[in-house]
């Protein structure tokens, strides 16, 4: 299994970004998949989800209305695309593909920092 | 939402010693569905246990997970210098959603 999360860079407060994964070594539409962040020196917070087939979705408080997640299976590739960010929105992003026996991480991939600086 | 409670903060043993780490919820955790990680300084999480206490694939067997309801544990038996980690529980049993515990810190002397 891997995971290759991409798309993480310095923005602006209000400003937007999309991130992506490349995931491969496992049939990707089996799975459901999610973003979890860590802030700098922080613990891990779990962001979103996204099913199988792409067509529901679920979000945390703290992002629900500015974060969309979104998935191509024909690219085996996932998506978070991140709107009106704030500064508290900096963290390192983690791809995270849940496990076959319930909504534990099985696997995570690297992660990709996104810094909400002016 | 279930708010997962870990403790101590900070764990200081010497090798060789026994670790055991507590998470409680503050609602009963359905099927016993809780999750044990382990991040090391620069890496991402790794999966250390599931279901409460079922080994992930490749974990040694000195790592082990134990409890019910509302109050869990992580126990290390015969810690080792690589041990020394951030461990994390998290609660999938109110699904869609997860929940993390803020970690214990692991220390070796």
């Amino acid at each position: 299994v891997q995971l290759v999360e991409s798309g993480g860079v310095i923005v602006q407060p209000g400003g937007s970004l999309r991130l992506s994964c490349a995931a491969s070594g496992f049939i990707f539409d089996d799975y459901i998949i999610h973003w979890v962040r860590q802030a700098p020196g922080k613990g891990l917070e779990w962001v979103c989800l996204i099913s199988r087939d792409g067509d529901n979705a679920y979000y945390a408080d703290s992002v629900k209305g500015r974060f969309t997640i979104s998935r191509d299976n024909s690219k085996n590739s996932l998506y978070l695309q991140m709107n009106s960010l704030r500064s508290e929105d900096t963290a390192l992003y983690y791809c995270a593909k849940e496990g076959d026996f319930g909504s534990y991480i099985e696997s995570w991939g690297q992660g990709t920092l996104v810094t909400v600086s002016s | 939402e279930i708010v997962l409670t870990q403790s101590p903060g900070t764990l200081s043993l010497s090798p060789g010693e026994r670790a055991t780490l507590s998470c409680r919820a503050s609602q009963r955790v359905t099927s016993d569905y809780l999750a044990w990680y382990q991040q090391k300084p620069g890496q991402a999480p790794r999966l250390l246990i599931y279901g409460a206490s079922t080994r992930a694939t490749g974990i040694p067997d000195r790592f082990s997970g134990s409890g019910y309801g509302t109050d869990f544990s992580l126990t290390i038996s015969r810690l080792e210098p690589e041990d020394v980690a951030v461990y994390y529980c998290q609660q999938y049993g109110s699904s869609p959603s997860i929940t993390f515990g803020q970690g214990t810190r692991l220390e070796i002397k």
